[in-house]
C-alpha cells in the first residue's frame, strides 16, 4: 500500500516569512495529492490539492508543488501569518481510493 | 448547504463496551469513508462506502470493527468489546462522486475507553 512520510514534523517561523514542508509518498500508482489544515480540535480542512498531471498549482499565498518522478510534493505558504498557525496533513490517493495521510507538521507563527 | 455532521460529539465508554457512531454526510455525497485519528498523528484509513456497499474495508483492525450505510447516506460505525487502545477521534469524510476527488471532513466523534 501508500506510504506517505512528512517533514518536518515542527516548524516555527517568524511572522511574513515563507513556510515549506515537504513529504514523500511510495505508490507510483497515486495521482491526487491534497494537503489539510487542522486546527486544535477541529476537522480537517482541505487548502489546496494537486494532481499528477500537473507539476505546480498556486491559490493566493499557497502553493504546491509535485515531483512525479522523484515521487515528492511540497506546500510552500508566502508571508506568513500568524492565523496560519496549525498543523499541516499532506496526503496521497489513486482513483477513488482512501487518502494516505503523512504525520503532520506543526507550523508555528511568532508574531 | 450543510458539511459533514457526526454525533456524538464525544463518547466516554467503558473497556468491553458497545459503541455506535454516527455519520451524516453531504446531501448527495456517493463516497463515504471513515478514518481514525490518535493524538499527534494523522488520519488513518478504515473503511470506504461507494454507495451502499463497502468498497474497501482494508483498514479496520479487526473484526470488532465493523460499519455500515444501508441507505447509501447515514453511515454507523460500530465497535464492539471496545478496548483502551480504540480512543482516538474518529472522522467520517464524504466526496461527491468518481469523477471528484476532495473529501470533506466532519467534526469527528471522540471516543475514550476508561
Amino acid at each position: 500500500g501508500e506510504n506517505v512520510e512528512q517533514h518536518p514534523s515542527t516548524l516555527s517561523v517568524q511572522e511574513g516569512d515563507s513556510a515549506v514542508i515537504k513529504c514523500t509518498y511510495s505508490d507510483s500508482a497515486s495521482n491526487y495529492f491534497p494537503w489539510y489544515k487542522q486546527e486544535l480540535g477541529k476537522r480537517p480542512q482541505l487548502i489546496i490539492d494537486i494532481r499528477s498531471n500537473v507539476g505546480e498549482k498556486k491559490d493566493q499565498r499557497i502553493a504546491v508543488t509535485l515531483n512525479k518522478t522523484a515521487k515528492h510534493f511540497s506546500l510552500h505558504i508566502t508571508e506568513t501569518q500568524p492565523e496560519d498557525s496549525a498543523v499541516y496533513f499532506c496526503a496521497a490517493s489513486s482513483e477513488r481510493r482512501a487518502l494516505t495521510f503523512g504525520s503532520g507538521t506543526r507550523l508555528q507563527v511568532q508574531p | 448547504g450543510a458539511g459533514v455532521s457526526q454525533t456524538p460529539s464525544n463518547k466516554v465508554t467503558e473497556k468491553g463496551k458497545y459503541v455506535e457512531l454516527r455519520c451524516d454526510p453531504i446531501s448527495g455525497h456517493t463516497a463515504l469513508y471513515w478514518y481514525r485519528q490518535s493524538l499527534g498523528q494523522g488520519p488513518e484509513f478504515l473503511i470506504y462506502f461507494q454507495g451502499t456497499g463497502a468498497a474497501d474495508d482494508s483498514g479496520l483492525p479487526n473484526d470488532r470493527f465493523f460499519a455500515v450505510r444501508p441507505e447509501g447516506s447515514v453511515s454507523t460505525l460500530k465497535i464492539q468489546r471496545t478496548e483502551r487502545g480504540d480512543s482516538a477521534v474518529y472522522l467520517c469524510a464524504s466526496r461527491r462522486s468518481p469523477g471528484h476527488n476532495e473529501q470533506f471532513f466532519g467534526p469527528g466523534t471522540r471516543l475514550t475507553v476508561l
